[in-house]
């Protein structure tokens, strides 16, 4: 079956660590995006990648980091700059860029200890 | 100003019924919206999307765009208890999302 597969599902991260979520997709997608959701709040977009090697910064990337050297995959890395990064993360990918239609995986839901 | 907005509260309604939603956008550059359920814990997935003005149903769910107001809604009607989730608006401009209105079906 196709579709996305985010790992680990949970994460628990002491003060100071970078931690990399995976994010990887069967569906021959081009775009994957990467959003942040906190309690009670809609999702914010951090990052996203249209094509291979390239990617955009989102609305509020400060603190992460991601790569996309393979069409399949497009891992976040949450670095210690990251203040606030206790949140639910998910990753989606859309067939082709800037149209809506979002796939999501189920989501990486980090905690800083 | 954020591009796309949800400000309605959480809605509660009885079984049965219609339940409505609102989202108003800026003017920057979204043409397409989208509505997406959520379920507690869960991650979101694609209910409607609507790419012109005025009304598109599909099943229980009709959602209506109107440019000229700026606005995007979707009713649910004969509401179930599992329609019970959050319900996201997005647009395809940077692919922004409003916060989301919770909606409870009363039993």
């Amino acid at each position: 079956d196709g579709g996305i597969t985010q790992s680990p599902k949970y994460l628990f991260r002491k003060e100071g660590q970078n931690v990399t979520l995976s994010c990887e997709q069967n569906l021959n997608h081009d775009a994957m995006y990467w959003y942040r959701q906190d309690p009670g709040q809609g999702l914010r977009l951090i990052y996203y990648s249209q094509i291979v090697n390239d990617f955009q910064k989102g609305d509020i990337a400060e603190g992460y980091s991601v790569s996309r050297e393979k069409k399949e995959s497009f891992p976040l890395t949450v670095t210690s700059a990251q203040k606030n990064p206790t949140a639910f993360y998910l990753c989606a990918s859309t067939q082709l860029a800037n149209t809506g239609e979002l796939f999501f995986g189920e989501g990486s839901r980090l905690t800083v200890l | 100003q954020k591009e796309v907005e949800q400000n309605s509260g959480p809605l509660s309604v009885p079984e049965g019924a219609i339940a409505s939603l609102n989202c108003t956008y800026s003017d920057r550059g979204s043409q397409s919206f989208f509505w997406y359920r959520q379920y507690s814990g869960k991650s979101p997935e694609l209910i409607m999307s609507i790419y012109s003005n005025g009304d598109k149903e599909d099943g229980r769910f009709t959602a209506q765009l109107n440019k000229a107001s700026q606005y995007v809604s979707l009713l649910i009607r004969d509401s179930q208890p599992s329609d019970s989730a959050t319900y996201l608006c997005a647009g395809d401009y940077k692919l922004s999302f409003g916060a989301g209105t919770t909606v409870t079906v009363r039993a």
